[in-house]
């Protein structure tokens, strides 16, 4: 069956840095395009991030472009979002997601990053 | 960016009756537009795609429809476990968008 397992939330000061990770099994995951998504405590769903099956396609939502930046190694099945200038508005819990044309098939549980000081 | 208004906020159902959520784009998405489900502490889970489709494993009382900017989705008869917050999704334009939720409670 299809998993997705996020790894790497924390607590971070602002302006610091981290990465997550998502692991991916049971489906191919180099056919397969993937996003980040967040969801601030008590808050709606805000897509963060796309990249393509090869990684030669990525999108950026505005308010994370030129601070986060999203890779994918193939070979090891993952997923990753480096997150550099962390302001206390990215606090959230960062989901990653398998794309199917459009729409989030399945679903990771979620990582949570806290930004404070 | 398109922006994605869901209607109401909240529904009051009670077990068994039906439950009517909308979703409205700011321009049109044709029916490219999703529907998830999400209950408390857990990832959202995907319903429909491409407006009207189920998912995989998506039982028969969940049913979407609509096209352009104007959505719905139905819920012919609750069950306990369908009580959660429900998201509509648009994937016509990057970057895709969500509406803000609806909450489907017990009256």
């Amino acid at each position: 069956q299809v998993q997705l397992v996020e790894s790497g939330g924390g607590l971070v000061k602002p302006g610091g840095s981290l990465r997550l990770s998502c692991a991916a099994s049971g489906f191919t995951f180099s056919d397969s395009y993937m996003s980040w998504i967040r969801q601030a405590p008590g808050k709606g769903l805000e897509w963060v991030s796309y990249i393509s099956s090869s990684g030669s396609t990525i999108f950026y939502a505005d308010s994370v472009k030129g601070r986060f930046t999203i890779s994918r190694d193939n070979a090891k099945n993952s997923l990753y979002l480096q997150m550099n200038s962390l302001r206390a508005e990215d606090t959230a819990v960062y989901y990653c997601a398998k794309e199917r044309g459009g729409w989030l098939d399945y679903w990771g549980q979620g990582t949570l990053v806290t930004v404070s000081s | 960016e398109i922006v994605m208004t869901q209607s109401p906020a909240t529904l009051s159902v009670s077990p068994g009756e039906r439950a009517t959520l909308s979703c409205r784009a700011s321009q049109s998405v044709s029916t490219n537009l999703a529907w998830y489900q999400q209950k408390p502490g857990q990832a959202p889970r995907l319903l429909i795609y491409g407006a009207s489709t189920r998912a995989a494993g998506i039982p028969a009382r969940f049913s979407g429809s609509g096209s352009g900017t104007e959505f719905t989705l139905t819920i012919s008869s609750l069950q306990s476990e369908d009580f959660a917050v429900y998201f509509c999704q648009q994937y016509d334009n990057w970057p895709w968008t969500f509406g803000q939720g609806t909450k489907v409670e017990i009256k």
